[in-house]
C-alpha cells in the first residue's frame, strides 16, 4: 500500500543529545514536509523540501536539520540547540508544483527528558 | 502569507446534533482549501477539499462550501456521531502557495 511511514513511533532522549526521526513515503511525491505540533499550538511547519537536494526553513526551523538525498525520504534531526523539542513530529508529502494536498505520517512523539 | 481562523473549541455535542465549524482564511491568489482531521496519537487524514469557487467537498457525512466572496469553508454535518470525536483542521494552500497553511484545530466531543 502506498503511503508515508515515520518510525519510530514514540522516542525518548536525554537532553543534549541529537535525534533523528524517519520519514519514508512511497507516493512518488516531490514535495515533503516536516510539522511540529503541541497542545493548542496546531500545526507548526519546521523544514519542507519540494524537490531532491532542495529544502527550506518554515516557521521554526531553529535547532532542526533536515535532509533530502533520496526522493522516497526527508529525516528529520532534532539537535541539542532545540530548546523545547518534546512534541508530537509530523511528516507530510505531495505532489508538488502548486499542488498542496498532503498526505500524513502517523507522527512520533519524541519526549527530551 | 496565508492565515487560517478556525472556531475556538472545544466543542461538544450530543450524538444527532448538527455540527458547524467556522472557518475564515487570508490567501494570496485562489488556493484550494482542504478539512483534515486528527484522531487521537495520529496523523492528520484528509476529511474533504474543494478546489474552486463555489465548490462543495464532501465525505462521510460531512459537507463544506467554498465561499470566496467571504474566504469561508465552514464544515458542517447533519448529525454527529459519537466516532466523529476528534480535532479538525481548516487549511488553505496549493497554487502560489505550494504549502498548506493549518488553523489552530477545533476539538469535537460526542456524547451518547
Amino acid at each position: 500500500d502506498g503511503g508515508i511511514t515515520q518510525s519510530p513511533k514514540y522516542l525518548f532522549r536525554k537532553e543534549g543529545q541529537n535525534v533523528t526521526l524517519s520519514c519514508e513515503q512511497n507516493l512518488n511525491h516531490d514535495a515533503m514536509y516536516w510539522y511540529r505540533q503541541d497542545p493548542g499550538q496546531g500545526l507548526r511547519l519546521i523544514y519542507y523540501s519540494q524537490i531532491v537536494n532542495d529544502f527550506q526553513k518554515g516557521d521554526i526551523a531553529e535547532g532542526y536539520s533536515v535532509s533530502r538525498e533520496k526522493k522516497e525520504s526527508f529525516p528529520l534531526t532534532v539537535t541539542s540547540a532545540q530548546k523545547n523539542p518534546t512534541a508530537f513530529y509530523l511528516c507530510a508529502s505531495s505532489l508538488g508544483q502548486g499542488r498542496a494536498e498532503a498526505f500524513f505520517g502517523q507522527g512520533t512523539r519524541l519526549t527530551v527528558v | 502569507g496565508d492565515s487560517v481562523t478556525q472556531m475556538e473549541g472545544p466543542v461538544t455535542l450530543s450524538e444527532e446534533a448538527f455540527l458547524t465549524i467556522n472557518c475564515t482564511y487570508t490567501a494570496t491568489g485562489y488556493p484550494s482549501l482542504f478539512w483534515y482531521v486528527q484522531y487521537p496519537g495520529e496523523g492528520l487524514q484528509l476529511l474533504l477539499k474543494a478546489t474552486k469557487a463555489d465548490d462543495k467537498g464532501s465525505n462521510k457525512g460531512f459537507e463544506a462550501t467554498y465561499r470566496k466572496e467571504t474566504t469561508s469553508f465552514h464544515l458542517e454535518k447533519g448529525s454527529v456521531q459519537v466516532s466523529d470525536s476528534a480535532v479538525y483542521f481548516c487549511a488553505p494552500g496549493g497554487g502560489s502557495n505550494y504549502k498548506l497553511t493549518f488553523g489552530k484545530g477545533t476539538l469535537l466531543t460526542v456524547n451518547p
